[in-house]
Parts: structure tokens; sequence; C-alpha cells
């Protein structure tokens, strides 16, 4: 089946620093990529969807500042929290559909942010 | 907001079949229902995804209302590692693309 990859897996940082998270579709072509964040024992919460080569957009009250999406190529979307603070902690989930895939999104296995 | 409701969570005997409910009263005529699963601190996986006939693959089944107004997500033989937080799903968007919007899904505890 297809595959996403993300990295880091786990990441600590300081209040006020900026970290990028990656997510790869790795053996099919991701025309379409988006992002969720998941607090404990909540459900997923869609932050952004992103197309290949445009703009991401983002769902209502997610800072498009804060969170800043790349989708530069069709196997890479990028996610960065910028001056992150500690209620940015949480689970940050991407998922992937495309080309030569069936019509299902497949999700990565999620990066765990903990801010300091 | 999520356009399903399902229960808060459910237990199924390990080796019996396990039924996982789902009301989707204000489902429109394109849109599909999609079952995900996610097992503690991962990614969600996909399960099955259907339009209106019932549906069948390796993992479960889907049988889906005639008015299409609730759906039953099928394990026939649910083992412990079927634990997990399941998410029913009507697919917004035209066709099968578009957005998945989560729920708060069904906890269901596969029991020895």
């Amino acid at each position: 089946g297809a595959v996403v990859s993300q990295h880091p897996s786990r990441v600590i940082c300081k209040s006020g620093t900026s970290v990028k998270i990656e997510c790869r579709s790795l053996d099919f072509q991701a025309t379409t990529m988006f992002w969720y964040r998941q607090f404990p024992k909540q459900s997923l919460m869609l932050m952004a969807t992103s197309n290949e080569g445009s703009k991401a957009t983002y769902e209502q009250g997610v800072e498009k500042d804060k969170f800043l999406i790349n989708h530069a190529s069709l196997t890479l979307s990028t996610l960065t929290v910028t001056s992150a603070h500690p209620e940015d902690s949480s689970f940050y989930i991407c998922s992937a559909e495309g080309r030569g895939v069936p019509y299902e999104q497949y999700f990565g296995p999620g990066t765990r942010l903990t801010v300091t | 907001d999520a356009k399903t409701t399902q229960p808060t969570s459910m237990d199924c005997a390990e080796g019996r079949a396990a039924n996982l409910p789902c009301n989707h009263s204000t489902i429109s005529g394109n849109e599909y229902v999609y079952w995900y699963r996610q097992i503690h601190s991962q990614g969600p996986q996909y399960i099955i995804h259907g339009l209106k006939n019932n549906e069948t693959n390796e993992m479960a089944s889907l049988i889906i209302t005639e008015d299409r107004k609730s759906s039953t997500l099928i394990l026939p033989h649910a083992t412990l590692r079927d634990t997990a937080v399941y998410y029913c799903i009507v697919r917004v968007g035209p066709g099968n693309t578009g957005k998945l919007i989560f729920g708060q899904g069904t906890t269901l505890q596969v029991k020895p």
C-alpha cells in the first residue's frame, strides 16, 4: 500500500523557537496533502490542505502565519511551527492523496511536538 | 463539524464479530462513507469506504442502509490488535476526493 512518512517522530524545543516537520509520500505522487493536530484524548483536527505548487488553505481558526505550510514537490510537504509556545505541544499528523493510488487518504505516523 | 454520530465506546470478545454503528442522517447523494481507525499514538489507518452498496475487503465489511442515513462496520473476527478508536467519516467534496473531518469516534476494546 501507499506509504507516508514523517520526520521527526518526536521533537522537543524551547519556547520561542521554530520547528519544521516533514511529510513525504514514499511511493506515490501526492497532489494533495493535509495537516492535522491532535491533543491528548481528543480527535484529529484538520489544520490545512495543501496542493502541490500552490498556497495552503487553512481551516477557520488556524493561524496561517504561525503554522507555515509548504508543498513544494509532489512528494514533500512541510509544516513549520513558528515561535512555538507550550500550548502548541501536540501530535501533528499529515496525510496525502494523489496519483496512482486509490481515492483514500494515507496517513503518516505522526510527530509528537513538546514545547518547553 | 463532523456529520456523523457514533457511540463513544464498545467492547467485543476476541474472536467474535465487532459491529460498529454510525449515523449520518444528513449525508448528501455524492458523499461517501469512510472508516478509519487509530491505534494509540499512531496515524489513522484506512479500513474501507462505500457510497451506497455494501462493501467488503480483507479487513472488514461495510453495510450501508438503503436510505444511506446510517452504516455499520463489521470486523468479522476481532482480535486484540483491533483495539483502537474507529472513525466513521462522511467525505466532504465532489466525487470521492476532499477533506476528512473527524468526529470523536468509537473506542473499541477487544477483550480476551
